[in-house]
């Protein structure tokens, strides 16, 4: 079975500044997606950012980057340039790939609070 | 289209009651998932279809639940004799699986539905 731990349950960053959140998954799949899902408050979930674990570069979605490190089965979060609208809930996400894949494996959450 | 909705939001019952969630996915999408959320946590997988096909059901998911997805369209989630431990956000979620150009099948969710258990 596919666990993902993430072992930050609160951060704080300053306006404009750089925060890193930590997530590490265990599994035995070989082919697989990890996602970052933010979900601000009262609000609905949406998608961050994506890695398929097949390719070695790094995700980068316009603040937003990832550090992949297949081999250590960690996954962390950059945000640069903090903003205050980056102030949510960040859930790290597991995806078998193939047909039996689909369903997502979540962490407990970081929550994330962007100070001015 | 302007989404995945559900209906009701929010819901507050009395212990032993029955309770139906509705979620009505992105008009094209072929996958449909129920997640529960507990406060200050991760959702959790409940169960999923593929049309109107269920896939998968959780081990979580116990004889009191049950979900449906008649045509493949929208999808139902019914707690018989609700008890306090079912209070949480039940999230649902869908995706064109295998059917758009991306090969990961984002996941787009609804805003949920709180559900409140006296």
């Amino acid at each position: 079975a596919q666990t993902v731990t993430q072992s930050q349950p609160e951060m704080s960053v300053q306006e404009a500044e750089t925060v890193t959140l930590s997530c590490t998954y265990d599994t035995s799949e070989s082919n697989y997606y990890l996602f970052w899902y933010k979900q601000p408050p009262s609000r609905q979930m949406i998608l961050v950012i994506r890695q398929e674990a097949y390719k070695q570069q790094n995700a980068t979605e316009n603040r937003f980057s990832v550090n992949f490190q297949k081999a250590a089965k960690s996954f962390s979060l950059k945000i640069s340039d903090s903003q205050l609208g980056d102030t949510a809930m960040y859930f790290c996400a597991f995806m078998k790939q193939g047909n039996q894949g689909g369903k997502l494996i979540f962490g407990q959450g970081t929550e994330l609070s962007v100070k001015p | 289209d302007t989404g995945v909705s559900q209906d009701p939001r929010h819901k507050i019952t009395k212990r032993g009651q029955n309770v139906t969630f509705r979620c009505d996915p992105i008009s094209e999408h072929n996958r449909l998932y129920w997640y529960r959320q507990t406060l200050g946590q991760g959702p959790e997988f409940l169960t999923y279809f593929q049309n109107e096909a269920q896939l998968e059901k959780s081990r979580l998911l116990s004889d009191r639940f049950s979900a449906e997805r008649p045509k493949g369209s929208f999808s139902t989630l019914e707690i018989q004799r609700t008890e306090q431990g079912d209070s949480a956000m039940y999230l649902c979620a869908s995706s064109p699986w295998g059917l758009a150009s991306l090969s990961y099948n984002e996941q787009f969710f609804g805003p949920g539905t709180r559900l409140t258990v006296l």
